[in-house]
């Protein structure tokens, strides 16, 4: 299986920072790369499919670049309701795998 | 409106078993593959099983519950299922089924459910 680690697995931010957070692939897997966000008690919600596009209804804010082993989603400037944990999730291979999440928090 | 619903959750012994229903509306269910992916308390995300669009002949899971649960769809009633046998406490979770979304290629879950909690406990 393709192992997904992403760093920070937390950070503490403020409103307006401009936040990053990177997913490694044990793997090449090429563009195959989705970004969720998920918030306590909610199911998870797609922000980033294909490494860089940009889901529907998704603020611009968001943004995931990447290729190869090495992927990064960046949001440009932190809102209130962007607290929440982030999923890489690599669409490679069958079994899909995640990373382990990063906690987006409050400073 | 476009929406999965869960259902089927429950407290459950070790060694029972619990069936999921996954109810599709909104969209045309039988040209959509359906997956299973569960939570754990306090943890990520694992992904457990996918039923392919068409008969739903093609199934894949993970390791970690194959040989213990079985996906199946009904097209008529827009429902997937997943019957989990053998229930052990580390299937405690919160489930959530979930559309494969095709994109050039670029396969993603696009549409979730609010997801069900199985809990597995004597």
């Amino acid at each position: 299986d393709i192992q997904m680690t992403q760093s920070p697995s937390s950070l503490s931010a403020s409103v307006g920072d401009r936040v990053t957070i990177t997913c490694r692939a044990s793997q090449n897997i090429s563009s195959y790369l989705n970004w969720y966000q998920q918030k306590p008690g909610k199911a998870p919600n797609l922000l980033i499919y294909a490494a860089s596009s940009l889901q529907s209804a998704v603020p611009s804010r968001f943004r995931g670049s990447g290729s190869g082993t090495d992927f990064t989603l960046t949001i440009s400037s932190l809102q209130p309701e962007d607290f929440a944990t982030y999923y890489c999730q690599q669409s490679y291979t069958t079994p899909p795998t995640f990373g382990q999440g990063a906690k987006v928090e409050i400073k | 409106q476009v929406r999965l619903v869960e259902s089927g959750g429950g407290v459950v012994q070790p060694g029972r078993s619990l069936r999921l229903s996954c109810a599709a509306s909104g969209f045309s269910f039988s040209g959509y593959g359906m997956h299973w992916v569960r939570q754990a308390p306090g943890k990520g995300l694992e992904w457990v099983a996918v039923i392919w669009y068409d008969d739903g002949s093609k199934k894949y899971y993970a390791d970690s519950v194959k040989g213990r649960f079985t996906i199946s769809r009904d097209n008529s009633k827009s429902t997937s299922y997943l019957q989990m046998n053998s229930l052990r406490a580390e299937d405690t979770a919160v489930y959530y089924c979930a559309r494969h979304y095709d994109s050039s290629g670029h396969w993603h879950f696009d549409l979730w459910g609010r997801g069900t909690l199985v809990t597995v406990s004597s």
